[in-house]
């Protein structure tokens, strides 16, 4: 079966730093245009970021030096490393499949970062 | 970066009606934007990409259509699995900004 599993969240202080995984069964993650997308409590989609499979990648402007996306082929998981958490990076994380480079045609589930003290 | 205005924020139709939500770019992007919808609790699951292709396996009552800084998605005979909120999504430039959602709900 084709899917995405998001992990990693949980409640981290501001400041703090948490990398999410996002695994992926049924395709090669190293070879697709991957995009993480969040949505904050009872908010709209916000989209954080996407990579290619030539390692580039892009950010939005509200996490840009903040957040780094990564991949491992090894373990056919994409990564979001974030540091430096405000309390308005709170929300559900997800990680989607860009099988054209066109729009996001799978989504994981997605994970909830809550940063609060 | 592009900004997408939805019209309107929230609407309220029956079983059955046609309803028609739109999309407005702040520049031109060609054909390169996506509607979704959205569930609650759930992701996003793709409806109409490049303005008006319909994604495989989504029901015919489904289309989109536009080009440039105007876009609309039409659902022809609301079912219940159709109350949810929509998003468009372009894809001409970075960010791949989203609009900020249209909450379809049961009148």
């Amino acid at each position: 079966e084709v899917q995405l599993v998001e992990t990693g969240g949980g409640l981290i202080q501001p400041g703090g730093s948490l990398r999410l995984s996002c695994g992926t069964s049924g395709f090669t993650v190293s070879s697709n245009y991957m995009s993480w997308v969040r949505q904050a409590p009872g908010k709209g989609l916000e989209w954080l970021s996407v990579s290619y499979s030539d390692g580039s990648a892009y950010y939005a402007d509200s996490v840009k030096g903040r957040f780094t996306v990564s991949r491992d082929s090894s373990r056919n998981t994409l990564y979001l490393l974030m540091s430096g958490l405000r309390a308005d990076d709170t929300a559900v994380y997800y990680c989607a499949r860009g099988l054209t480079y066109r729009y996001l045609d799978l989504w994981g589930q997605g994970t909830l970062v809550t940063v609060s003290s | 970066a592009i900004q997408l205005t939805q019209s309107p924020s929230s609407l309220s139709a029956s079983v059955g009606d046609r309803v028609t939500i739109t999309c407005r770019a702040s520049q031109g992007i060609s054909s390169a934007l996506v509607w979704y919808r959205q569930r609650p609790g759930k992701p996003p699951k793709v409806l109409i990409y490049d303005a008006s292709s319909l994604e495989s396996g989504v029901p015919s009552r489904f289309s989109g259509s536009g080009s440039g800084t105007d876009f609309a998605l039409t659902i022809s005979g609301l079912q219940p699995e159709d109350f949810a909120t929509y998003y468009c999504q372009q894809f001409n430039s970075y960010p791949h900004t989203f609009g900020q959602g249209t909450k379809l709900e049961i009148k």
